[in-house]
């Protein structure tokens, strides 16, 4: 069976340090890849996603950054957090739309605090 | 454009009453859709998905959703609410149009009254 890590599950980290969070998937080969934020209080916002070793597509411009180095693992960055980075981070994946088993895994999330 | 619209940011039922979350979405073709629920401090779990087969999907927990392409609704029920309901509830849909990327409602927290 397909399973998604993500970690570490709380974090706090001073402003203006760097960030690095790490997702893996385990059970299945090529999949879609997904980071999402989740302000308090708020909906979930898309950041990054990926097809593909290499291929990454930012949909909020940001100091985040994303890079997917092997193919079951997700890597979300940053080089100087702000105060506005604190928030819930989930990582996701998704198998091709259309396939049989369509739809979208979560991880447990990283609660980020930036103080 | 696409849009999932979740009527009520909060909910509150009685235990053991009828539990209804509303969505709806706009979309110029089938879509999929999704229920997701949501603990404190946890990541998203799938309630039920609708993908074209049944247009009443049964989920975990006692959960259903009912496809309606005239209503252009995909609301979440269950007939007897439980004190571990209490939760918040995404509602979300994917399509060809958007890239298949999934499209969220602002969530519905919903709250139990014993």
């Amino acid at each position: 069976s397909q399973t998604i890590h993500q970690w570490p599950a709380t974090l706090v980290q001073p402003v203006g340090s760097p960030l690095s969070l790490e997702c893996t998937v385990e059970g299945t080969s090529n999949p879609n890849l997904y980071w999402y934020r989740q302000a308090a209080g708020r909906g979930l916002q898309l950041l990054f996603y990926s097809v593909g070793i290499g291929q990454i597509s930012s949909e909020v411009p940001q100091n985040l950054s994303a890079s997917r180095p092997q193919d079951r693992q997700f890597i979300l960055s940053s080089k100087k957090l702000l105060l506005s980075d604190s928030g819930f981070y989930l990582c996701a994946w998704s198998t091709l739309a259309g396939s049989p088993n369509y739809g979208y895994t979560f991880g447990s999330g990283t609660r980020l605090t930036v103080v | 454009a696409q849009s999932v619209t979740q009527l009520g940011s909060h909910v509150s039922v009685s235990e053991g009453a009828l539990v209804l979350l509303r969505c709806n979405y706009s979309s110029s073709v089938p879509p999929y859709l999704f229920w997701y629920v949501q603990y404190p401090n946890q990541g998203l779990q799938l309630l039920l998905k609708y993908t074209s087969a049944a247009t009443l999907v049964k989920g975990i927990n006692g959960f259903e959703a009912e496809f309606k392409k005239s209503e252009t609704s995909f609301h979440l029920t269950k007939p007897s609410a439980h004190m571990s309901d209490a939760a918040e509830y995404f509602c979300a849909v994917s399509e060809k149009d958007s890239n298949y990327q999934l499209i969220w409602g602002a969530g519905t927290k919903l709250i139990i009254k014993p």
